[in-house]
């Protein structure tokens, strides 16, 4: 079982330059989200998706942009990436939120460094 | 807005004691609320999950109960041993999933 599965693990990106970071599940699971971590600040949500082709703005979602044209896959976007988007990523995703066990998978995170 | 509340936000304590975290959130329309543990570089482990039919949860020396209409989880860790060491994460979810800032806990061999 892969789980979630996040490419990269690790980018370096020069100010201005634009990247993708692919989240991939294999569980079927409904739900899927992007977060950033940084020193101190717990895990704050970017963007989420409850279903194929849906997205809906979280906690923190300037400067990024996601779709979800596949159920499996969550693609979170930087367009003109900034110094401030230096980060660790993660991505998780989840059953519907009304059924039993609705557990969060986590992948295991994409370091990103903007020089 | 969901808020959640994470007391302390660390905690040093001899090896041995129990020991407990605190959680708080403020929405309490919630699916369940998860525990998870980080360790320093590394990804998240989940511990707990507590649907939000239930009170509480048991994995070891963990106990983790939910208090859903006061908005409140606790995290009790028996016998902490310098293993346990790390930053402990709560976690609410309804459509999204919302997190605390974390407990650095620290045990002193």
């Amino acid at each position: 079982n892969a789980g979630v599965t996040q490419t990269p693990k690790f980018r370096v990106l020069k100010t201005g330059q634009s990247m993708t970071l692919l989240c991939a599940q294999d569980m079927n699971h409904e739900y899927m989200y992007w977060y950033r971590q940084d020193p101190g600040m717990g895990l704050r949500l970017i963007h989420y998706s409850v279903g194929e082709g849906t997205t809906a703005k979280g906690e923190v979602p300037d400067g990024y942009n996601v779709s979800r044209l596949k159920k499996q896959n969550f693609l979170l976007g930087l367009e003109s990436a900034a110094p401030s988007q230096t980060s660790v990523y993660f991505c998780a995703s989840s059953r519907l939120g009304a059924q039993m066990n609705t557990e969060a998978f986590f992948g295991q995170g994409t370091r990103l460094t903007v020089v | 807005k969901q808020e959640v509340t994470q007391i302390p936000a660390a905690l040093s304590v001899p090896e041995g004691e129990n020991l407990v975290l605190n959680c708080s959130f403020t929405d309490s329309a919630i699916y369940n609320l998860q525990w998870f543990r980080q360790d320093p570089g590394k990804g998240l482990t989940s511990l707990l999950l507590i649907q939000s039919s239930q009170r509480e949860q048991t994995s070891g020396r963990l106990n983790a109960s939910l208090d859903k209409s006061s908005g409140r989880s606790t995290l009790y860790i028996a016998a902490s041993q310098p293993g346990d060491s790390a930053t402990y994460l709560c976690a609410v979810k309804d459509d999204k999933i919302i997190f605390g800032k974390g407990t650095r806990l620290h045990i002193l061999p």
